[in-house]
């Protein structure tokens, strides 16, 4: 059974840091470019960034709002994915999911599967 | 970026009604476009992706169809469990971005 597990989520003043960790497992988890997504309260969706497979180079994209401050990372010998987030503030406050990516054709979407969620609070 | 934009925001609907809910890219993004469902307190669920291939387990009365620009998703009869709010995205180029979501409410 295909599982992604967050965890990490607390609440951190503004300027802190924060890094969230989603350990995967019931698949081939260096295989996949996984994904993160956050939801702030009563919003909607944001992509905030992906991180390609080791055969892609584990290369990374980010979100405009979070580049330069978030930093997506991979073990892939500890199955995990990993969001670091720096110089937080109040517009980082969100429920922060992982999902696992995959191929179609020549892209790959994501969200097949996803983890359950990890909230981040930054407040004073 | 490119930029998405859903109609209608929200929809207010019966069980039985046949749903569309429409997502307009900025630019052409070929068939590159998903379709989440999400419901109170969950993670989003996937339900179709390249524009109109279903995700495995979603139930048939789900199609999507569009390309180019404009894209459709379409509920043939709404059924109690679908009133939730649903949101496209792009996978035509990076960043990727969302639409603004469609809420589904029972009339």
């Amino acid at each position: 059974e295909v599982q992604l597990v967050e965890s990490g989520g607390h609440l951190v003043q503004p300027g802190g840091s924060l890094r969230l960790s989603c350990a995967a497992s019931g698949f081939t988890f260096s295989d996949h470019y996984m994904d993160w997504v956050r939801q702030a309260p009563g919003k909607g969706l944001e992509w905030v960034g992906r991180i390609r497979d080791k055969a892609k180079g584990s290369t990374t994209q980010y979100a405009a709002s979070v580049e330069g401050r978030f930093t997506i990372s991979r073990d892939d010998s500890r199955n995990s994915v990993y969001l670091q987030m720096n110089s937080l503030n109040t517009e980082d406050t969100a429920v922060y999911y992982c999902a696992r990516g995959f191929w179609s054709g020549d892209i790959v979407y994501y969200g097949d599967y996803w983890g359950q969620g990890a909230l981040v609070a930054v407040s004073s | 970026d490119i930029q998405l934009t859903q109609s209608p925001s929200f929809l207010s609907a019966s069980v039985g009604d046949r749903v569309t809910i429409t997502c307009r890219a900025s630019q052409g993004i070929s068939r590159r476009l998903a379709w989440y469902q999400q419901k109170p307190g969950k993670a989003p669920d996937l339900l179709i992706y390249a524009a109109s291939t279903l995700q495995g387990g979603v139930p048939s009365r789900f199609s999507g169809g569009g390309s180019g620009t404009e894209f459709t998703l379409t509920i043939s009869s709404l059924q109690p469990e679908d009133f939730a709010t649903y949101y496209c995205q792009q996978f035509g180029g990076y960043p990727l971005t969302f639409g603004g979501g469609t809420r589904v409410e029972i009339q």
